[in-house]
């Protein structure tokens, strides 16, 4: 099983909104992604996770909140968000940060911030 | 800082025909190289991995080469179909570690029946 799971598909939010996005992998995976896409752009990287810790953070503004529970799971709690944080968020895994591993993508969930 | 540029931007060619994507890369020190298919308004389907110790990998109709010396790596798709058409995203590993993909804007491909 090769998957990597998203949900929702669709997240329409208010601007005063919490929500949250979840991912999930049971490929045995110890590193799990966030990127963000917008429209007509390549993917951009915003969080990593390795063994349930946070390695990488890009700078990215604090409405934006991961957290990853345990091994397969990985979460993105949403609060505050602008219009200009529509886009389509993509999780994706690895068995590890080692270099050399493939990274698989979830099917992403499309944001609508109004 | 790594960055990947992807020639042409968009390409439309007759069914039937053999068509290569480019892909470049400013900083040769990668680990690896992946290919990816995005159809519209979906995630990201990974077709070839090349580790930089590669030359080329080869799936059904596609085959990749990564020059790694001059920067470069191409994506060529044998014998096109309709079912082709999508967007072709390169992709680096530059950053040992715990750093992510750098990827390249994308060659939108159409396969006209």
């Amino acid at each position: 099983d090769t998957e990597v799971t998203q949900t929702p598909k669709h997240l329409v939010m208010g601007m005063t909104n919490k929500k949250s996005l979840k991912c999930e992998q049971h490929m045995g995976h110890r590193a799990m992604y966030w990127y963000k896409q917008k429209a007509k752009k390549p993917p951009e990287l915003m969080f990593v996770y390795s063994y349930e810790k946070l390695s990488i953070n890009e700078s990215v503004p604090s409405r934006f909140s991961p957290e990853c529970p345990n091994s397969s799971l990985l979460n993105l709690h949403l609060h505050a968000l602008q219009p200009e944080d529509s886009a389509l968020y993509l999780c994706a895994s690895s068995p590890s940060l080692a270099v050399s591993y493939e990274q698989y993508f979830g099917p992403g969930t499309r944001l609508t911030v109004t | 800082k790594q960055e990947v540029t992807q020639i042409p931007a968009a390409l439309s060619v007759p069914e039937g025909e053999n068509l290569v994507l480019n892909c470049s890369f400013t900083d040769s020190a990668i680990y690896n190289l992946q290919w990816f298919r995005q159809d519209p308004g979906k995630g990201l389907t990974s077709l070839l991995l090349i580790q930089s110790s590669q030359r080329e990998q080869t799936s059904g109709r596609l085959n990749a080469s990564l020059d790694k010396s001059s920067g470069r790596s191409t994506l060529y798709i044998a014998a096109s179909q309709p079912g082709d058409s999508a967007t072709y995203l390169c992709a680096v590993r530059s950053g040992g570690g715990a750093d992510g993909l750098t990827f390249g804007k994308g060659t939108h491909l159409i396969i006209q029946p």
